[in-house]
């Protein structure tokens, strides 16, 4: 079974600050998700990473397989992007796909 | 293109009542996945469909059950239910399986009394 962990899981920075959100987790993957929700329970997908970087605008996921960990990064930090990021990894099994498996999210307040 | 929508969004049941919930994905879309969010335990991953077939399912009692249509449009039933059982249940689409990006629809917020 995997174990999903997050941290931080509370942060409060300032406008204008570089962000970092870290997920490891405990067993293999094939596929790890970043996903955003805003207050209202709304979920966007940020990310969806098997190796490497990705880059979307102010946004920056990496992830380490060997490591088993990923992080996501923002840049110049901004007061909308206050919300819960939460990472998901999709585990295989001997029966096949597991089903993604959810960190606990990251609460972040950007204060203007 | 339309998004994922879900209905209805809000629901209150009383114990032992049975709910269905409906979930219609983004035209295109053959996967369909059902999660779970309580502020206990999170997100919780329920199961997933994929051409009206079960592919996969998560760590909750046979009172959870779902169905996948031939318009991959989803439903899912919660028998018997319990205080516990409030939660948001969010749906999520995607191309093949979960390892494409998901869109994920706005939940449908059950309330146990």
């Amino acid at each position: 079974k995997n174990e999903v962990e997050q941290s931080p899981q509370n942060l409060t920075a300032q406008e204008g600050e570089f962000i970092t959100i870290n997920c490891s987790y405990s067993v293999g993957i094939s596929a790890l998700h970043w996903l955003q929700q805003h207050p209202g329970g709304g979920i966007v997908s940020l990310f969806m990473l098997s190796s490497g970087k990705k880059k979307h605008g102010r946004l920056i996921a990496t992830i380490n397989i060997q490591e088993k960990h990923s992080s996501l990064h923002i840049t110049a930090s901004h007061p909308r992007d206050s919300a819960v990021y939460i990472c998901a990894a999709l585990s295989y099994s001997g029966g096949g796909a597991d089903g993604l498996t959810f960190g606990k999210g990251t609460h972040l307040i950007i204060q203007p | 293109k339309a998004g994922v929508t879900q209905t209805p969004r809000y629901l209150i049941k009383t114990r032992g009542q049975q709910v269905t919930l409906s979930c219609s994905p983004i035209s295109g879309h053959r996967s369909v996945s059902w999660y779970q969010q309580t502020p206990g335990q999170g997100l919780q991953f329920l199961f997933e469909y994929f051409s009206e077939t079960q592919r996969n399912k998560g760590n909750f009692p046979g009172r959870f059950s779902g169905r996948q249509f031939s318009n991959s449009r989803s439903e899912m039933n919660v028998s018997t239910l319990e205080l516990g059982d409030s939660a948001l249940y969010l749906c999520a689409s995607s191309l093949t399986n979960s390892a494409n990006e998901q869109f994920f629809g706005p939940g449908t917020r059950l309330t146990v009394l």
